[in-house]
């Protein structure tokens, strides 16, 4: 059983551009969410997606958007990057329709510098 | 707005003694409490949870305790080990949304001294 992976584990980025970052779920599981963490703080939830469909939203703007594909994989896109967005990015998989939070599996992150 | 707060942001505790992590939230909708151990370089991986229908959880050395009126949890680590430090999370999923779209605390770095 392969566990939740995240890539790439650091990106450098200027203000204005666009990156993607991308996650592979873990096997078994239909769903990820993304989340944002800022330094300090704890994570914020971004988006989930559930078989390819986004399956509700935090309090994120639109240049925040995403992806999931067949396999489950997901990619987060950000567009028009500001220095706020520096941060580690979580995706976390599990299989919607589980009764508690303990089947949401974390990958490693991809901590994001923007200057 | 912070729903999920956690406002003791580190926490020393001798090896052997008891640790206590506390929590409090604002939003009556949460239903389900869950808390996350973070190590360096890795993702939060879940410890344990409670239902807002239960005042206590436990597993193990880890026991969860729920105060719904007080909306404040707590985690208790007994005894406490040197691989119990890490940055605990609480945590807490809204009745009226799906699964797994929590709410995060701001954390607490726990050292445990030898």
């Amino acid at each position: 059983e392969t566990g939740v992976t995240q890539s790439p584990t650091h990106l450098i980025k200027t203000r204005g551009q666009q990156v993607t970052l991308r996650c592979s779920s873990q096997s078994g599981h239909n769903t990820v969410s993304w989340y944002q963490q800022a330094l300090g703080q704890g994570p914020q939830f971004i988006f989930q997606y559930y078989r390819e469909e986004e399956n509700g939203r935090g309090n994120f703007p639109p240049r925040f958007s995403g992806l999931q594909f067949p396999n489950y994989s997901s990619e987060l896109n950000v567009n028009a990057l500001e220095l706020d967005d520096s941060a580690l990015y979580l995706c976390a998989s599990s299989s919607l329709g589980a009764t508690s939070g303990e089947t949401q599996y974390f990958g490693p992150g991809t901590r994001l510098l923007v200057l | 707005d912070q729903q999920v707060k956690q406002n003791s942001p580190s926490l020393s505790v001798q090896e052997g003694r008891i640790s206590i992590l506390n929590c409090d939230y604002t939003n009556s909708m949460f239903d389900y409490f869950l808390w996350y151990k973070k190590y360096p370089a890795e993702g939060p991986t879940f410890l344990i949870s409670i239902s807002s229908i239960k005042d206590k959880n436990e597993d193990g050395r880890f026991t969860v305790f729920l105060n719904k009126s007080a909306k404040h949890l707590s985690l208790h680590i007994v005894p406490s080990q040197p691989g119990d430090s890490a940055v605990y999370f609480c945590a807490a999923n809204p009745t009226n949304f799906g699964n797994e779209k929590l709410t995060f605390g701001t954390g607490t770095r726990l050292t445990i001294i030898p």
